[in-house]
């Protein structure tokens, strides 16, 4: 079965740094972007950026550049997203998803959830 | 940017009615639109995509339609498992996908 595993939840202070991971199984990143979506509280859906693993070509939702870092290693077939400073704001669910250029989405990850304190 | 606006925000029905929950983007996409079910406590699943198509063992009672900037999921008879959040989202504009604010269904 295809699927995208995510790293464990995590509780975190302000001002700390966070990476999180994504790593897919069998043919889940050959030929395939891997994004990641972020869910607040009691809120919505938000794309954040993508990455195509196979180069590391990465796009990001102007919303989100410049505060997460999007990265991706091929040969371990995982992606990150790390943060340098984390604030109480950043507290939500974290999904990273796989889709092909021009296609949705097809597969979700379980997701993270990441706790800020201040 | 895309901005993707679902309407109502809850939309209260009883089990084996019908449901229609609409999604409307401030441009065109075209027809690459695609709804999914979020569940509590659960990741979003692929329900309908290219505005009409069913993803792999979704019911047939999950329906949708349009094109352009005008779309519409009709669910034609409610189990109590469809009561979740639904999501539209335009895979038009690359790399920029949007979701809409999601429409909550429950159970009236």
């Amino acid at each position: 079965e295809v699927q995208l595993v995510q790293s464990g939840a995590e509780v975190k202070k302000s001002g700390e740094s966070l990476k999180i991971s994504c790593k897919g199984s069998g043919d889940s990143f050959t030929g395939y972007w891997i994004g990641w979506v972020r869910q607040m509280p009691g809120k919505g859906l938000e794309w954040m950026g993508i990455i195509y693993p196979g180069d590391s070509d990465t796009r990001y939702s102007p919303s989100f550049e410049g505060r997460v870092t999007i990265s991706a290693d091929k040969a371990s077939r995982t992606a990150y997203l790390q943060w340098r400073s984390l604030k109480a704001s950043d507290t939500a669910i974290y999904y990273c998803v796989r889709h092909v250029r021009g296609s949705p989405v097809d597969i979700w990850g379980p997701g993270t959830r990441v706790t800020i304190s201040s | 940017e895309i901005v993707m606006t679902q309407s109502p925000a809850t939309l209260s029905v009883s089990p084996g009615e019908r449901a229609t929950l609409s999604c409307r983007a401030s441009q065109s996409v075209s027809s690459n639109l695609a709804w999914y079910q979020q569940k509590p406590g659960q990741a979003p699943r692929l329900l309908i995509y290219d505005a009409s198509t069913r993803a792999t063992g979704i019911p047939a009672r999950f329906s949708g339609s349009g094109s352009g900037t005008e779309f519409t999921l009709t669910i034609s008879s409610l189990q109590s498992e469809d009561f979740a959040v639904y999501y539209c989202q335009q895979f038009h504009h690359w790399p920029l996908y949007t979701f809409g604010q999601g429409t909550k269904l429950e159970i009236k």
